[in-house]
């Protein structure tokens, strides 16, 4: 499996909404990062796991929660976004944080209302 | 001041006309540059890695290469199946760390 699955493709939210993005490797990667892809723009790093753990916060504001539960499931807890947080969130992996090629998802598209 | 640098932002091209993309780069200890090709609504896909300059990778219609400040992607006879928007990406080591930084990208489109 060489795959990163992000789930869902597509969300719509209120600003009082909580919701979830999950994404899913299983590559064996320690590595798994977030990023917020507006358009026409380059991907902008939000988060960085590795070993599970958080390894960087691009300060990012609080309403966006990551976690990772495990080597395989990185998730973005979203809660009170604006409509300006409207925008494709990416997750990636790789080996491990490094000089190391990153294999991106689909992306989840996020619509905040 | 960006560090990455893709010029031109937009390209068009005949089916068949060659042309070349273009990354410069301002970054010190560069530890490698990468490009990706993202079709719309989708995540990056990898294509190449180079370490230092002089080196070159080919595939298929695609040959990226590496100098001291700038990576130069070509496109050989290019066909409508390869229009995407080719992005720039370099790792620098920033204590400790090496999070690649991303340039705006190159949107091409293909006319058959």
């Amino acid at each position: 499996d060489t795959e990163v699955t992000q789930t869902p493709k597509h969300l719509v939210m209120g600003m009082t909404n909580k919701k979830s993005l999950k994404c899913e490797q299983h590559m064996g990667h320690r590595a798994m990062y977030w990023y917020k892809q507006k358009a026409k723009k380059p991907p902008e790093l939000m988060f960085v796991y590795s070993y599970e753990k958080l390894s960087i916060n691009e300060s990012v504001p609080s309403r966006f929660s990551p976690e990772c539960p495990n080597s395989s499931l990185l998730n973005l807890h979203l809660h009170a976004l604006q409509p300006e947080d409207s925008a494709l969130y990416l997750c990636a992996s790789s080996p491990t944080q490094g000089l190391n090629v990153l294999t991106f998802g689909a992306g989840s598209r996020l619509t905040v209302l | 001041e960006d560090q990455v640098t893709q010029s031109p932002e937009a390209l068009r091209l005949q089916e068949g006309e060659s042309s070349s993309l273009n990354c410069s780069y301002t970054v010190s200890g560069l530890r490698g540059l990468f490009w990706y090709r993202q079709d719309p609504g989708k995540g990056p896909e990898f294509l190449f890695t180079l370490y230092s300059a002089g080196e070159e990778k080919e595939k298929e219609r695609l040959k990226a290469t590496l100098t001291k400040k700038e990576s130069f992607l070509h496109i050989t006879a290019p066909k409508p199946e390869d229009s995407a928007t080719y992005l720039c990406a370099v790792q620098a080591e920033a204590g400790g760390s090496y999070i690649p930084t991303f340039g705006r990208g190159t949107s091409l489109i293909v006319h058959p």
